[in-house]
């Protein structure tokens, strides 16, 4: 069955720093994977995804992540954060088997510091 | 506007007493799906619509149900609610004519069961 680890449960960067998001998964085959954002008592919205070719893939609001096969992960990164983007972070990967079903990691809260 | 919109957004309810949260798509895609989100357990699947009048159980479908008779539709009953499904609902659903993988999700709807 497969499943999406995100190791860090909080993590707290100072406006303008650099960002990093671990997600790593578990899935048999080329994988779907998504990143989601989720704001205070708001629903989740779609950053980015990747299908398949470039594994550097760019979404919305200035994120961008990386797929690297070879380490089952699939970072999310963005150069400065601003303190917009305190939230919460959610990696997903889908099930191609049937049901659509995305998979959940449990989350990064990210705190920033101004 | 592409939307999943889900009322109520907001329910305080007793155990056993019936309740229905509903979830409309005006993106007229095919594919409907419930998750619940718990605190470090991320979101996971309740169940899913493939079709009009084809569901079929996600990873925690215990005291949930279904049906699916229109298209933009997708309802969820809890029959006798209990304290253990209190947590925060949303609705997902495709865009017609993208991957049926990539999903948007509705506003939410946190219930507490008394």
């Amino acid at each position: 069955a497969q499943s999406v680890t995100q190791p860090d449960i909080h993590i707290t960067v100072s406006e303008g720093a650099s960002l990093e998001l671990r997600c790593n998964y578990s899935y048999g085959a080329t994988p779907y994977l998504f990143w989601y954002v989720q704001s205070p008592g708001q629903g989740l919205q779609l950053l980015l995804k990747y299908f398949s070719g470039d594994t550097l893939v760019q979404g919305i609001k200035g994120f961008e992540a990386e797929f690297k096969r070879s380490q089952s992960s699939f970072n999310l990164r963005k150069p400065s954060v601003h303190w917009s983007d305190a939230a919460e972070y959610f990696c997903a990967v889908a099930s191609t088997g049937g049901g659509n079903k995305l998979t959940f990691g449990t989350g990064t809260q990210l705190k920033v510091e101004l | 506007e592409a939307q999943v919109t889900q009322n109520p957004r907001y329910l305080i309810t007793v155990t056993g007493k019936k309740l229905t949260v509903t979830c409309s798509q005006n993106m007229n895609h095919e594919y409907m799906s419930w998750y619940r989100q718990d605190p470090g357990l991320g979101l996971r699947q309740i169940y899913y619509s493939m079709n009009v009048e084809v569901t079929d159980k996600g990873d925690v479908p215990e005291g949930y149900k279904v049906s699916r008779k229109e298209k933009r539709n997708f309802p969820l009953i809890l029959e006798s609610p209990s304290p253990n499904q209190t947590s925060l609902y949303f609705c997902a659903s495709p865009i017609a004519g993208g991957s049926a993988y990539e999903q948007y999700f509705g506003p939410g709807t946190r219930l507490t069961v008394t």
